[in-house]
């Protein structure tokens, strides 16, 4: 079955730090693949997808994601931390290619320190 | 700016009363879809529906929920009765259904809702 698995239901980094933001998929076909961000009340919004371009996918707000076929994953990365980067973050996949049916991860809570 | 809109925003309500959300997806979009998000559950898919017809509602309590798109331009997801259970935001998204946007979902504000 296909599935999303997101190691790390929160993460805490510094202002200025890198992000890392861990999803790694199980699938037996390719995967279309994204990365959603849920401010405070409010709904998800596209942050970048992986459509079997570029592995390395660029992001709105500074955010990429490389997509590691090898290794099944789709970790989303930002240099440096900001404050208002303190959200939930949703990794996704599609796999059906008819209904574009998304299966999300549990989501992972970004928090940033001063 | 096209966006996906949800009314109510919020809704507070008794157990027992019947409860109706409604989205209008963005024009054009021929995917709709309806999610529940809680807590303890995360994000569920409750129903989809493409070009207005239903494909999946397997997500979804068959005895109490429907979810129907009398239009293209309207989709509503009905609880009666509802319950405390039910508390939860509910998102309505939509899509092109277009390969080439992968499948990519806009999601609309939610409406949240509160059953005492």
């Amino acid at each position: 079955a296909q599935s999303v698995t997101q190691l790390g239901s929160h993460v805490s980094v510094s202002e200025g730090a890198l992000v890392l933001l861990r999803c790694n998929y199980s699938s037996s076909v390719p995967p279309y693949l994204f990365w959603y961000v849920q401010y405070p009340n409010q709904g998800l919004q596209l942050l970048l997808k992986y459509t079997s371009a570029a592995t390395l996918v660029k992001g709105i707000n500074g955010f990429e994601a490389e997509f590691k076929k090898s290794e099944t994953s789709f970790h989303l990365t930002k240099p440096s931390a900001h404050m208002s980067d303190a959200a939930e973050y949703f990794c996704a996949v599609s796999l059906d290619y008819s209904s574009y049916k998304l299966i999300f991860g549990s989501g992972t809570r970004l928090l940033v320190r001063p | 700016d096209a966006r996906v809109t949800q009314t109510p925003r919020d809704k507070v309500t008794e157990m027992g009363q019947e409860v109706t959300m409604r989205c209008q997806p963005i024009l054009g979009h021929n995917t709709v879809f309806w999610y529940r998000q809680t807590m303890m559950q995360g994000l569920e898919l409750l129903a989809y529906f493409r070009n207005r017809a239903p494909l999946d509602d397997s997500g979804m309590p068959k005895d109490r929920f429907s979810a129907e798109m009398p239009d293209a331009t309207l989709a509503t997801l009905k609880i009666q009765p509802s319950e405390p259970r039910d508390s939860a935001v509910y998102f309505c998204a939509s899509g092109l259904g277009d390969p080439g946007l992968a499948g990519e979902q806009f999601f609309g504000p939610g409406t949240r809702l509160t059953v005492l």
